[in-house]
């Protein structure tokens, strides 16, 4: 089955406490990016990948990392977690190298930073 | 920054009725219009999209207005039924950057029988 996959789903931590994300897609997509989902702010970009070893800051990428090693996994890292990281996150992918190609969304992962 | 404003935040609708969603934007180098749904638990999905080469788009009971002049665009649930009962998110995608992608704030649409 196409999909996108996140790990973990859920997650609980403290402020200080490195933590990371996976995302992986099994439809050989190039493009990849990492959203956050905040009540009445919507869905803002954190990071986007273009291909392998290329990557863009979007308009939300303080306190982020990524990394994009191999084409299917786009790992999501927070070096310092903070509290105002707590939030729904989306990893997406798209088939033709951009954005604006259908971007297919995984289940996303609730963090919550105490 | 750029910018799209999404409304209302939240629609009541009674089933078979007309859902309408409406987005404005600023940036005049926006050239992509999605429209995604998300369900409760769920990642969002594409559901319809449109470029300002055409002023309508329709998709089965979906439907996608644009006006180029007045900087907006908006979604038309025709005979909206239950099953329709998701949040909307707008989108944009600059000319310049067909990398980025800039949603509205969403709209918690309900459809009562």
């Amino acid at each position: 089955e196409a999909q996108v996959t996140q790990n973990p789903r859920y997650l609980i931590t403290v402020t200080g406490k490195k933590l990371t994300v996976t995302c992986s897609q099994n439809m050989n997509h190039e493009y990849m990016s990492w959203y956050r989902q905040d009540p009445g702010l919507g869905l803002r970009q954190i990071y986007y990948s273009m291909n392998v070893e290329v990557t863009d800051k979007g308009d939300v990428p303080e306190g982020y990392k990524v990394s994009r090693k191999e084409k299917r996994n786009f790992p999501l890292i927070l070096e310092s977690p903070s509290p105002n990281q707590t939030s729904l996150y989306f990893c997406a992918s798209a088939g033709g190298g951009r954005g604006t190609d259908t971007q297919y969304f995984g289940p996303g992962t609730r963090l919550t930073v105490l | 920054q750029q910018q799209v404003k999404q409304s209302p935040q939240s629609l009541i609708v009674q089933k078979g009725g007309i859902s309408i969603i409406n987005c404005a934007y600023e940036n005049t180098a926006f050239d992509y219009f999605p429209w995604y749904q998300q369900f409760p638990g769920k990642g969002p999905a594409l559901l319809i999209a449109i470029r300002p080469d055409v002023s309508e788009k329709k998709e089965g009971r979906f439907t996608i207005s644009f006006n180029k002049s007045a900087k907006q665009f908006s979604l038309h649930i025709m005979d909206s039924q239950p099953g329709d009962s998701a949040t909307y998110f707008c989108a944009a995608s600059p000319s310049y950057n067909t990398d980025k992608l800039i949603f509205g704030t969403g709209t918690r649409l309900q459809v009562f029988p």
